[in-house]
């Protein structure tokens, strides 16, 4: 166990949908970042926030945002689902720093699955 | 941050040494040699991590060569439990870390 929490484990929603993916970091840990997984494009890189703030940015379509709220937690909102946004979408946090560096160390949640019809 | 090259697949044979080798030929000097595993849709796991000097904690040992273009990542003693696949990053701190297609290992009986 990480200590990553993320919810729901599963979803099943249809194409044009909105949905919200929720992450609970470890305790301590100031940083989150998101990843999708994908079949064909494996472990992308979509997000980072350190302390509420984003800090880094990946591969992240304009119709996906995410906050990190004042509790630390984060949402990923997904919308105007389409059949390729069908993925593991996963959660990580970490130590983090204000200058926006971290370890590399991260600690990983199981995912939420992600399927559009 | 630095591409990195891994074979796609490698088998072991229980009990024995899982060596996992990793090219980094354009590393820079301030970046470090992260691993990661992630067992079948399982979240990504954090193994070890090392800049220049070999490395080696309760999961495994990181041996990186002098000039630190490549790397290996050995697993002592291999168990069914080990087959996953196996991510090697090239890591700037600050920088965003960047799973490649890495090697699937399969540990057979």
């Amino acid at each position: 166990d990480s200590g990553v929490t993320q919810t729901p484990k599963h979803l099943i929603t249809a194409t044009g949908q909105r949905v919200t993916l929720r992450c609970s970091p470890r305790s301590g840990d100031l940083s989150v970042y998101w990843y999708q997984q994908s079949l064909d494009q494996g472990l992308q890189f979509l997000i980072q926030y350190y302390n509420g703030e984003e800090r880094a940015k990946g591969n992240i379509l304009e119709r996906f945002s995410a906050q990190q709220f004042p509790d630390l937690h984060s949402e990923l909102n997904l919308s105007s689902l389409e059949l390729g946004d069908s993925a593991l979408y996963f959660c990580a946090s970490s130590v983090g720093s204000l200058a926006g560096g971290h370890t590399g160390e991260l600690f990983f949640g199981e995912g939420s699955r992600l399927t559009v019809l | 941050d630095a591409k990195t090259t891994q074979p796609p697949s490698m088998d072991c044979a229980e009990g024995r040494a899982a060596n996992l080798p990793c090219n980094h030929s354009t590393i820079s000097g301030n970046e470090y040699v992260y691993w990661y595993r992630q067992i079948h849709s399982q979240g990504p796991q954090y193994i070890i991590h090392g800049l220049k000097n070999n490395e080696t904690n309760e999961m495994a040992s990181l041996i990186i060569t002098e000039d630190r273009k490549s790397s290996t990542l050995i697993l002592p003693h291999a168990t069914l439990r080990d087959t996953a696949v196996y991510y090697c990053i090239a890591f700037n701190q600050g920088g965003k870390l960047i799973f490649g297609q890495g090697t699937e290992l399969s540990v057979k009986p």
